[in-house]
């Protein structure tokens, strides 16, 4: 089975690190680009950025560019969304998605989402 | 950059009927392969629907279809089921970067 597996939900404080992951499995993980999507509490879906596993290369939404790192690991089929220093405003829902190369074929797989609460 | 405006944002609709979804682009999308069609339930990740504009993802009853070129684009679900009422979005994709809708809901 074709699927995306995140890590469980977070509860932080304002100003700690955090890393969550999404493991894929049933499919060729470096044959496929990964994106991740923020939602807030019953907002809209917000593009975050995109890796491709084979080589590494990322292209980042310019709204958070200097706010996450996106990273991956073809080894273990791992990719991976990482803060430096939370705030509050980081508050929603996180997911990890496929993206077919030929980018023409929609998001075809998503993860089930990781929560993440930041306190202040 | 490219902005999706979708209409209405909240539909009222009862099972059976015929409804039309629409999302209009800020300008005319080179090409319609990168435009796609999502469903979400409350709780779940968004799911896939369409495809290209108009090509149905695996596994999606045919009531849903998707239409549309140039700037102006259409989900059409031909009769509504209990287990449509959710909230559908657009998106495409250009220069590596994915531009979502903000939704439209459909209820009872």
């Amino acid at each position: 089975e074709v699927q995306l597996e995140q890590s469980g939900p977070e509860v932080k404080e304002s100003g700690e690190s955090l890393k969550i992951s999404c493991r894929g499995s049933g499919f060729p993980f470096d044959g496929y680009w990964i994106g991740w999507v923020r939602q807030m509490s019953g907002k809209d879906l917000e593009w975050m950025g995109i890796i491709y596993p084979s080589d590494s290369r990322m292209h980042y939404s310019p709204s958070f560019e200097d706010q996450v790192i996106i990273s991956a690991d073809k080894s273990t089929s791992t990719a991976y969304l990482q803060w430096r220093s939370l705030k509050p405003s980081d508050t929603a829902i996180y997911y990890c998605a496929r993206v077919p190369r030929s980018w023409t074929d929609g998001i075809d797989v998503w993860g089930q989402g990781t929560t993440v609460s930041v306190s202040s | 950059e490219i902005m999706l405006t979708q209409s209405p944002g909240t539909l009222s609709a009862s099972p059976g009927e015929r409804v039309s979804l629409s999302c209009r682009a800020s300008q005319s999308l080179a090409g319609s392969r990168f435009l796609a069609w999502y469903q979400q339930k409350a709780g779940q990740p968004p799911r896939l629907l369409v495809y290209a504009a108009s090509s149905r993802a695996t596994g999606i009853p045919d009531r849903f279809s998707g239409s549309g070129s140039g700037a102006d684009f259409t989900l059409t679900i031909s009769r509504l089921e209990p287990e449509d009422f959710a909230v559908y979005y657009c998106q495409h994709f250009s220069n590596s970067r994915a531009t979502f809708g903000q939704g439209t809901r459909v209820e009872i």
